[in-house]
């Protein structure tokens, strides 16, 4: 299986600050046949279900706030909230579906404000 | 709209068996893959089970397998997730969630909690 590693674990960034996720995958989710990344990332609020943000590692979710980017390629990968708001405390998760069907998520970064 | 709504999930001895079911409306159901995912009380996000759009290709965790049967009625737009031999680390939320053109989860369930104990 492909192991997901997220950092840090938990989060604490002031309103209007950036925000910034790491996300590690133990082999590349690069397919080079077409040249995208097999990664999603996901924010959860408590007592929600998670909601899909970005997926193909860049591209954002039809109706997610265009202050949600991500970035990079192969095994390393960025989730960035450019300005931090009140709305935003949750925590995410990164996924791997390059695998898929055996799809695996990161630990999780919860995300607080300071 | 796509709406996936998960039903099923109560208090079970271990050993028991659930049959959990997720019903989906707003889209063509027969024309995409699902998928189980489940979150224990206070944790991370664990990947179970997934079936093909038209059933025929499952697949399974390690943690499940041989346990638990995944399913599909696309006449009746329901996914199922039949839970055998439960024990107490089967506890938590399950969700059903869609595979979108990415393959990334694009719609998910509220849940259904499942709770083993006795």
């Amino acid at each position: 299986d492909i192991v997901m590693t997220q950092s840090p674990d938990s989060l604490a960034v002031s309103l209007g600050e950036r925000a910034t996720i790491n996300c590690k995958s133990s082999q590349s989710v690069l397919y080079s046949s077409n040249n995208k990344n097999y990664l999603a990332w996901y924010q959860q609020k408590p007592g929600q279900p998670p909601k899909l943000l970005i997926y193909w590692a860049s591209t954002r979710e039809s109706g997610v706030p265009d202050r949600f980017s991500g970035s990079g390629s192969g095994t390393d990968f960025t989730l960035t909230i450019s300005s931090l708001q009140a709305e935003d405390v949750a925590v995410y998760y990164c996924q791997q579906y390059y695998s898929s069907p055996s799809i695996t998520f990161g630990q999780g970064t919860r995300l607080e404000i300071k | 709209e796509v709406q996936l709504v998960e039903s099923g999930g109560h208090l079970v001895q271990p050993g028991g068996s659930l049959r959990l079911s997720c019903a989906a409306s707003g889209f063509t159901f027969s024309s995409y893959a699902m998928h189980w995912v489940r979150q224990a009380p206070g944790k991370g996000l664990e990947y179970v089970s997934a079936i093909s759009s038209n059933g025929g290709s499952t697949y399974y965790a390690n943690s499940v397998k041989g346990r638990f049967t995944i399913s599909k009625d696309n006449s009746k737009n329901t996914l199922f997730l039949q839970m055998g031999s439960l024990r107490a680390e089967d506890m938590a939320v399950y969700y059903c969630a869609r595979a979108g053109s990415s393959g990334a989860f694009d719609f998910w369930g509220q849940g259904t909690m499942v709770t083993v104990s006795s």
